[in-house]
């Protein structure tokens, strides 16, 4: 069976770090583009970040920018998020997806979603 | 703000037909995807590219694209349908990132 699964979220203060990890199974980890959406509470999904198959193109939304790092080791099957300085509005279930894509990239979906890890920021 | 629109609810009497729109530039150049929430659950693809329902997905679900608003159809609502649908695409910026539009709540009547 196919999944994903977030760990890692807490409560943190303003300003703090946190690392999230996301642990894949029963799919070609390596093949895959891997994704962390948010969702804050009561509100909408919200795509954070997203990394190459290899690590080696990372991309963010820009309200995250240069304060969260997402990787992978493809070796562990696992995709992480460091989160740094964060702040209130952070606060939200992070869920680790698996993109999927085609036709020169005019379609790109996310097919595999975990339960969430929640992260709340508050002092 | 989203580069991808959508109504914030829509209902639908039971058994009855129901469109779902999301609206935006970018869907000119790329295609919508979409996805079903209910309260408490991860979100699930229920539809991706022009008309495409994955594995499992009844095909009381379709798609459609007309100009910059794409549409997910739903002919023959059930009870079970009533959730939050978020349609996804790609931005405008240099690297066409994903985006999700703001989810429209369903309500079954």
């Amino acid at each position: 069976e196919m999944q994903v699964v977030e760990s890692g979220g807490g409560l943190v203060q303003p300003g703090g770090s946190l690392r999230l990890s996301c642990a894949a199974s029963g799919f070609l980890f390596n093949n895959y583009y891997m994704s962390w959406v948010r969702q804050a509470p009561g509100k909408g999904l919200e795509w954070v970040a997203n990394i190459k198959e290899d690590g080696s193109e990372t991309y963010y939304v820009d309200s995250v920018r240069g304060r969260f790092t997402i990787s992978r080791d493809n070796a562990k099957n696992s995709l992480y998020l460091h989160l740094n300085s964060l702040r209130a509005e952070d606060t939200a279930l992070y869920y680790c997806v698996r993109d999927n894509y085609g036709d020169n990239g005019a379609i790109w979906y996310f097919d595999l979603w975990g339960r969430g890890t929640p992260v709340t920021v508050s002092s | 703000s989203s580069e991808v629109t959508q109504d914030p609810a829509v209902s639908v009497a039971l058994g009855q037909t129901v469109r779902i729109s999301c609206q935006g530039d970018t869907l000119r150049s790329y295609y919508a995807n979409w996805y079903q929430q209910k309260p408490g659950q991860a979100p699930v693809l229920v539809m991706s590219g022009k008309n495409n329902r994955p594995s499992g997905i009844p095909d009381r679900f379709s798609g459609s694209i007309s100009g910059n608003t794409a549409s997910l159809t739903i002919t023959g609502a059930l009870a079970e349908d009533e959730a939050d649908y978020y349609c996804n695409s790609r931005d405008s910026s240099e690297f066409h990132l994903p985006v999700f539009g703001g989810g429209t709540k369903l309500t079954v009547l």
